[in-house]
């Protein structure tokens, strides 16, 4: 089956430093990779859209110029959570669709980004 | 707009008695439909899914849902739980497209007790 995965899997990072994460389809290619968020508790919450070749197209309320997205290949997309703070402490996600026609996401095991 | 419900935050069950969970949704066209579950601090993993044919769905590890139009409903079920159910639950709906994301309920944390 199709395998999604993202690195790093945790990171505790200094307020003020910028953090990337990588998720990366493994056997399939994927033209685009959704990111979520989920802080302690709740649910799933859209991010972004990750195009390749092409810009990210955020969900309202996401800054943009904080989370960049860059979907460099068919099989990479990365998240940069730049000048992190301590509210950006949150569960990431990916995730891509399948090659089938039933628009089934494949999701990253996830990041759990820590910033002091 | 699309949104999922989960009208249970919370959720115990005895071990061995049966359970279902809820999830309504709103969609503008038919939809695809998930469940997931989430063990703490890890990733989702799917449970079965909907997409036409056989209103009732067979998943993974003994679950199954019954997608119900007239009700907007996908309720998830199981005969019989056992204490490794205990985990939390989200119900999911997607378009048709690929290149469309899932929209998620608020999720339900089902607890398992002896």
């Amino acid at each position: 089956g199709a395998v999604v995965s993202q690195h790093p899997s945790r990171v505790i990072c200094k307020s003020g430093t910028s953090v990337k994460i990588e998720c990366r389809s493994l056997d399939f290619q994927a033209t685009t990779m959704f990111w979520y968020r989920q802080f302690p508790k709740q649910s799933l919450m859209l991010m972004a859209t990750s195009n390749e070749g092409s810009k990210a197209t955020y969900e309202q309320g996401v800054e943009k110029d904080k989370f960049l997205i860059n979907h460099a290949s068919l099989t990479l997309s990365t998240l940069t959570v730049t000048s992190a703070h301590p509210e950006d402490s949150s569960f990431y996600i990916c995730s891509a669709p399948g090659a089938g026609n039933d628009n089934e996401q494949f999701f990253g095991p996830g990041t759990r980004l820590t910033v002091l | 707009a699309q949104s999922v419900t989960q009208p249970d935050i919370h959720i115990t069950v005895s071990e061995g008695a049966s359970l279902e969970l809820r999830c309504n949704y709103s969609y503008g066209a038919t939809p695809y439909l998930f469940w997931y579950v989430q063990s703490p601090g890890q990733g989702l993993q799917l449970l079965l899914k909907y997409f036409s044919g056989d209103t009732l769905v067979q998943g993974i590890k003994g679950f199954e849902a019954e997608f119900k139009r007239s009700q907007s409903s996908f309720n998830l079920r199981k005969p019989s739980v056992h204490w490794s159910d205990a985990a939390e639950y989200f119900c999911a709906v997607g378009g048709r497209s690929g290149n469309t994301p899932l929209v998620f309920g608020k999720g339900t944390r089902l607890s398992v007790i002896a």
